[in-house]
């Protein structure tokens, strides 16, 4: 069983740049769930895919967007760099939980971006 | 969704047991109890959830309160490789805010030979 995988592991772009961060789901799961760490802070959740759809959103601008594709893996599109969005950028993956509900969210290790 | 209070660090000794505590005092009665720890330079690992009875798995236990205001994440003996941050997190039966996770800044927990 492959665990959840991240590319590239390390990025540096500059201010008002795109950058596209992607992510491999464990196999057998559906749902991607990306978050952005700040150092010294807990994950904060952007966005969720289930099954190729926006299935939730947190407090992140129209700026950061994503897609989720067939086979489930995902990518995250941040456009216009801004300093403040250096951090580690975390995908999780998670299949379906026996009653429909609660699902272990699995991580990868991470893209770490630089904004200069 | 429900906020969780944690210490800011801890640390232990090596092969000692280390009990992490967490207050939860808005939990609802559909909210599960997780606990996520994360390795340095690592995402986020699983390490246990709950919903009202204490729970055992091969990495940790879980000690709920009978009033659920407040859980232990109990490691029975410590290693090195057991530093990390431990998040604990309130996330709803179905799901929450479609699923996601709310992290605080966790417990750092230091372990000493």
């Amino acid at each position: 069983e492959t665990g959840v995988t991240q590319s590239p592991t390390h990025l540096i772009k500059t201010r008002g740049q795109q950058v596209t961060l992607r992510c491999s789901s464990q196999s057998g799961h559906n749902t991607v769930s990306w978050y952005q760490q700040a150092l010294g802070q807990g994950p904060q959740f952007i966005f969720q895919y289930y099954r190729e759809e926006e299935n939730g959103r947190g407090n992140f601008p129209p700026r950061f967007s994503g897609l989720q594709f067939p086979n489930y893996s995902s990518e995250l599109n941040v456009n216009a760099l801004e300093l403040d969005d250096s951090a580690l950028y975390l995908c999780a993956s998670s299949g379906q939980g026996l009653a429909g509900g609660f699902r272990t969210q699995y991580f990868g290790p991470g893209t770490r971006l630089l904004v200069l | 969704d429900a906020k969780t209070t944690q210490p800011n660090s801890m640390e232990s000794n090596e092969e000692e047991p280390v009990h992490l505590p967490c207050n939860h005092s808005t939990i609802s009665g559909t909210d599960y109890i997780h606990w996520y720890r994360q390795l340095p330079s690592q995402g986020p690992e699983y390490v246990i959830h709950g919903l009202t009875s204490n729970v055992n798995n091969r990495m940790a236990s879980l000690a709920i309160a009978e009033d659920r205001k407040s859980s232990t994440l109990i490691l029975h003996r410590a290693t090195l490789r057991d530093a990390a941050v431990y998040y604990c997190i309130l996330s709803n039966m179905w799901g929450g805010s479609q699923g996601n996770l709310i992290f605080g800044k966790g417990t750092k927990l230091s372990v000493k030979p």
